[in-house]
């Protein structure tokens, strides 16, 4: 167990609907990193967020956003969802997100749109 | 830029054997250099890395990794095979200077060992 929290497990829904995945770090990391794997693209870092503040922004769709609360929570929300959208979503968390630091991940997220 | 290579999709050995799993990568200065294991339908779980110091760096359940910068390599290793150690390697990369500190993943082996 790495001991970052991510909600829900499972998530089923239809096109052109909303959806929000929540995650929550270790306690004390204060860095978050957002992240798609699917079979054909591999694991693609979306964004980092880090004490509030967003640090890096990867391959992100215009129709997905995220945030990090101040008790260092962070959600992720997809909207307009597209078949292709469908993959597992990971959180990851890291002390202060230094290039030397570890990443410890959840257990993902798995979406899938019909 | 950064990027990693895993030029293996898949490994296959016997149980008791040694494995290695092989990455190569490409930075423009001294590289931070990752491995994570992923079972199936969990996530990812760290390995290893190395920093600076030890070319042969030793981690979690058995594994250690051998940095060469001569051939730019952090080949992972074990010295023998358990089936269940059955699962999904990356290798991932990170410039500690310049860059945002966002690792670049390869796209997996997937290490299968047979009893």
């Amino acid at each position: 167990d790495s001991g970052v929290t991510q909600t829900p497990k499972h998530l089923i829904t239809a096109t052109g609907q909303r959806v929000t995945l929540r995650c929550s770090p270790r306690s004390g990391d204060l860095s978050v990193y957002w992240y798609q794997q699917s079979l054909d693209q591999g694991l693609q870092f979306l964004i980092q967020y880090y004490n509030g503040e967003e640090r890096a922004k990867g391959n992100i769709l215009e129709r997905f956003s995220a945030q990090q609360f101040p008790d260092l929570h962070s959600e992720l929300n997809l909207s307009s969802l597209e078949l292709g959208d469908s993959a597992l979503y990971f959180c990851a968390s890291s002390v202060e997100g230094s290039a030397a630091d570890t990443q410890y991940f959840g257990p993902g997220t798995r979406l899938t749109v019909l | 830029a950064q990027s990693v290579a895993q030029p293996e999709d898949q490994v296959n050995v016997a149980e008791g054997n040694p494995l290695t799993v092989k990455c190569t990568y490409s930075v423009s200065g001294n590289p931070y250099l990752f491995w994570y294991v992923q079972y199936p339908n969990r996530g990812l779980q760290f390995l290893l890395k190395y920093i600076t110091g030890d070319n042969l760096v030793k981690g979690s359940y058995g594994f250690e990794a051998e940095f060469n910068k001569s051939q730019t390599s952090f080949h992972l290793k074990k010295p023998s095979a358990l089936v269940s150690d059955s699962a999904l390697y990356f290798c991932a990369v990170r410039e500690p200077s310049g860059g945002s500190y966002i690792p670049t993943f390869g796209r997996g082996t997937s290490l299968i060992v047979h009893p």
